[in-house]
Order: structure tokens, then sequence, then C-alpha cells
């Protein structure tokens, strides 16, 4: 079975933090993504990386980076943590790029910013 | 940004009730579309990719009909059971890449 995992399930952080979430794949997959989801809203897709060290943009990167130097690894950054980034974080890994590989998702951490 | 929309955002029904949820997108470009079930405290997981007009597929009791020429996918479960409660999120892609674009889902709740 693919197994994604994310380094935490809950955090709690200050404003002005610089936070690392990671997110960990175990089947060679070539590309991940990150997404952040609030309430009544999808899945809003922030960052994306097709293999090792390349990455794009997704709808909504202000206030973050990311970081893939091993291609099972992939961090998103909070430069500077604020309250409107307080949200559920979903990473997910896909085989490879192209519009018919389904995507797996991790468990999600719930990021609070006070 | 895609403009993917889902309905009806929210869905209570009665055990062995059947149901039915929409999701529409644009019909230009269209590669393919994935449906996922996102239960609570659980990872979003893949129900279907569909990809070309007049698909139809099929999981137990649950379904998926393919328009990508008029830009919907509906999503059909006969027999509605508590194990169906879930979101139900649908996610079109549009590029080659594929990039998704994912909708704000459909949540099901069903009442034993």
């Amino acid at each position: 079975d693919v197994k994604v995992t994310q380094s935490s399930r809950y955090l709690v952080k200050r404003t002005g933090e610089k936070v690392f979430l990671e997110c960990v794949q175990d089947m060679d997959h070539e590309n991940m993504f990150w997404y952040r989801q609030d309430p009544g809203l999808g899945l809003r897709l922030i960052y994306f990386s097709y293999d090792v060290k390349m990455k794009e943009k997704g709808d909504i990167p202000e206030g973050y980076s990311v970081s893939r130097e091993k291609k099972e690894r992939f961090s998103l950054i909070l430069e500077s943590a604020s309250t409107n980034q307080t949200s559920m974080y979903l990473c997910a890994s896909r085989p490879r790029t192209g519009p018919y590989n389904e995507q797996f998702f991790g468990p999600g951490t719930r990021l609070t910013v006070l | 940004i895609l403009n993917v929309e889902q309905s009806p955002q929210s869905l209570h029904v009665q055990e062995g009730d059947s149901t039915n949820f929409t999701c529409s997108f644009p019909s230009s470009n269209f590669y393919a579309l994935h449906w996922y079930r996102w239960e609570t405290a659980k990872s979003p997981e893949a129900l279907f990719v569909m990809t070309l007009n007049g698909d139809e597929k099929k999981k137990g009791r649950i379904s998926a009909t393919l328009n990508t020429k008029e830009g919907y996918s509906y999503l059909y479960i006969k027999g509605s059971q508590p194990e169906d409660s879930a979101t139900y999120l649908c996610a079109p892609s549009h590029t080659n890449a594929g990039k998704s674009t994912f909708g704000d889902g459909t949540t099901l709740t069903v009442k034993p």
C-alpha cells in the first residue's frame, strides 16, 4: 500500500514563527502536492512538485514556500506564520505526471496559528 | 483558477435511500476527472477516474457518469448506508500535466 505520512496531526504555532510541515511518501512517486482545506471550501493547491528540486506554484502560494531535496520528502514552509494560515494542510503524492493517475493523500496536519 | 462546482453542498438521507450529486466543470480542454471520498478523520481516497464522454464507472453501490461536452459528472449511491457518510470531492484536470482543481465537495450524512 502507498503510504503518505505527515509529520504532525496537530500543530499550534504563534504569529511570526517559521513553520515547517513535512510530508514523506514511500512509493517512489514523482509528483507531490500541498493543499489547504478550509471549512466549506475544497482542497486548494498551494504548491506542487513534478520531481526532485522541481516546484511550481499552485493557486494560493502567497506566504508559503516549499522544498524537495529528496524524492520521498516534500516540505511546506510558512516563512512567518499568520492567523489566516490556520487551516488543515494535506499532502498528496502521485506516481507520475499526467491527468489520469490518482493522488494518494496523507492524514493531514491541522495547524492553528495564535 | 477553474470554476468547479459541486451540488448540493450537503445532503442528509435515511439509510436505504438512493442519492446523487453533481460536479460541473468547464468543458473545454478537459482531460480527466477524479472522484474522491473523504471520511472524517481519514485521508481522501480515490473512487474513480473518468476520461471519455459517456464514461460510466461502478464500484459496489457507487457509480458515476461523465458528460464532457456539457461539462458535468454525476455520482450515484444506491441504497445509502451509514458508512457512506463522507465528503465526496470531484477534481477535473484541464492540463496534460494533470494539475487538478478540486470542487468544494458534497457532504453526505446517512442516518440509520
